[in-house]
C-alpha cells in the first residue's frame, strides 16, 4: 500500500545551523510533493513543493531535493531559527484521479536550540 | 483575510451527541479537502469535493460521518453518535485543482468527545 514516512520523530538542532529532514515513500506513481510545517494548535502551512520531473528546488531558505531511484525526499533548511520550530511533514500525490487528495507522512518535530 | 476559516475552533460534546464543523474555503478555489488529524500523527484523508460533487470518500468515513458541500462553497462535516475515538484535530483545506496545486490548510476544529 502507499506509504509516506520521515526517518526521525525528533531533530534537534542549535540555532545557525542547517536542518535537514528526510522522507521516503514506496509509491513509484507519486509524482508531486509538498513539504507543511504545523505549529502547536494549528493548520498545516505549506513550505515548499516539488514535482516528479525535478529534482531540487530551492526557496527563501529552504531546499527540497527529490531522489526518485530511492523514493528520498528532503528538506533542508538553511540558518535555522527559532521561528522553525515546528513539526514537519511530507506529503505525496499522484497522478491517478487527480484529485489532489495528500497522502501524509507522521511528521518530524523540529527543535531549534537559542 | 482570505484563507481558509473553520468554525468552531475547539468543540468539546458528550458520546453520543452530534457535531457539525464548518468550512469555508478560499473563495476561487474549486476543490475543498477534509482531513482528520491524531495526536503524533500526520493528516489522514477522509473526503473531497470538486465543487459540490463529493468525489471521493475515504474509508475512515463511517456512516456517522456526513459531509456536503451544497452551493460548491462552504461545506459542513458533521459526526452523527459521537464516539471517544472521533476525538481529534478535523482540517479543511481547499485549491484551485489546475493540475497539480499546493492545499491551503484551516486551523482545523479540534474535537473532544467526553
Amino acid at each position: 500500500g502507499e506509504s509516506v514516512g520521515l526517518h526521525l520523530p525528533t531533530l534537534s538542532v542549535q540555532e545557525g545551523d542547517n536542518s535537514i529532514i528526510n522522507c521516503a515513500y514506496s509509491n513509484s506513481a507519486s509524482d508531486y510533493f509538498i513539504w507543511y510545517k504545523q505549529e502547536s494548535g494549528k493548520g498545516p502551512q505549506f513550505i515548499i513543493d516539488i514535482r516528479s520531473n525535478m529534482d531540487k528546488r530551492q526557496g527563501q531558505r529552504v531546499t527540497v531535493l527529490l531522489n526518485k531511484t530511492v523514493k528520498h525526499l528532503s528538506l533542508q533548511i538553511a540558518a535555522t531559527q527559532p521561528g522553525d520550530s515546528a513539526v514537519y511533514f511530507c506529503a505525496e500525490t499522484h497522478g491517478s484521479g487527480n484529485t489532489g487528495k495528500l497522502i501524509f507522512g507522521q511528521g518530524t518535530t523540529l527543535q531549534v536550540k537559542p | 483575510d482570505t484563507g481558509v476559516s473553520q468554525d468552531p475552533r475547539h468543540k468539546i460534546t458528550k458520546r453520543g451527541q452530534n457535531v457539525t464543523f464548518r468550512c469555508d474555503p478560499i473563495s476561487e478555489h474549486n476543490r475543498l479537502y477534509w482531513y482528520r488529524q491524531t495526536l503524533g500523527q500526520g493528516p489522514e484523508f477522509l473526503t473531497y469535493f470538486q465543487n459540490e460533487a463529493q468525489l471521493e470518500k475515504s474509508r475512515l468515513l463511517s456512516d456517522r460521518f456526513s459531509a456536503e458541500r451544497p452551493k460548491g462553497s462552504f461545506s459542513t462535516l458533521e459526526i452523527q453518535r459521537t464516539e471517544q475515538g472521533d476525538s481529534a484535530m478535523y482540517l479543511c483545506a481547499s485549491s484551485s485543482g489546475q493540475g497539480h496545486t499546493e492545499a491551503f490548510f484551516g486551523q482545523g476544529t479540534r474535537l473532544t468527545v467526553v
